[in-house]
């Protein structure tokens, strides 16, 4: 069965650039979440999209932004990338929202320099 | 201080043998997930529960949520290497409009031949 893909499974940027991460959901899914898991840490939920709209907000810092395009997949774009932006990110996606399983994808390493 | 809490923290167990994994929330849980992540790789959706008293298996991994809907527990009968990783639970707080999971602090299990 098709899963959420994600890519690059591994990025190294240095402080102050710009990186962007994309996520394609499970077809037919239509909500796409993002999640940030630091070093022994919980994975954080920073944003989430449903139909294309921005569904609910979390912890996402203001150098960050993201959207869903009309084929649903997701970009997660982060400016100004500081060394505790260094994290796994995750991006998941479900059938429809609130209540639906949400399926996880490999994850994007992340580490700034 | 942390929605969900998971113990133990770490296991360490010999093939073969059973081992229960607990998650307790102080609130009212409304969706339960329990995901398993291999060390820096993405979350497997293993189950969801839902109603006060379900129990799901799956192969030799059975899940349970309390009467109360707080407290849930993962077991795991005649472990082998394979279900070594971290186990994650994750909580739908069953707030309108919200769309993130919460995740508990996680448990390391290790399991030797």
């Amino acid at each position: 069965a098709a899963g959420v893909i994600q890519s690059p499974r591994h990025l190294i940027k240095e402080k102050r650039e710009t990186a962007t991460l994309k996520c394609y959901p499970i077809p037919r899914h239509d909500t796409v979440y993002w999640y940030q898991q630091g070093p022994g840490q919980d994975p954080q939920f920073l944003i989430s999209f449903y139909e294309k709209m921005q569904s609910d907000k979390g912890s996402i810092p203001d150098r960050f932004s993201a959207q869903q395009f009309s084929d649903y997949h997701s970009e997660l774009n982060m400016s100004s990338l500081e060394l505790g932006d260094s994290a796994l990110y995750f991006c998941a996606s479900s059938y429809s929202r609130l209540q639906e399983t949400q399926y996880f994808g490999p994850g994007t390493r992340l580490l700034v320099l | 201080s942390q929605e969900l809490e998971q113990s133990p923290q770490s296991l360490i167990v010999q093939e073969g043998k059973n081992l229960t994994i607990n998650c307790t929330s102080s609130k009212t849980l409304y969706g339960l997930y329990w995901y398993k992540q291999k060390y820096g790789e993405g979350l497997i959706f293993l189950m969801m529960l839902q109603k006060g008293g379900e129990e799901k298996s799956h192969e030799k991994i059975t899940a349970k949520l309390d009467e109360k809907k707080q407290q849930s527990s993962l077991h795991i009968t005649a472990s082998q290497p394979s279900h070594a990783g971290i186990y994650l639970c994750g909580a739908d707080r069953g707030v309108p409009n919200t769309d993130k999971l919460i995740f508990g602090t996680g448990t390391r299990l290790q399991v030797f031949p």
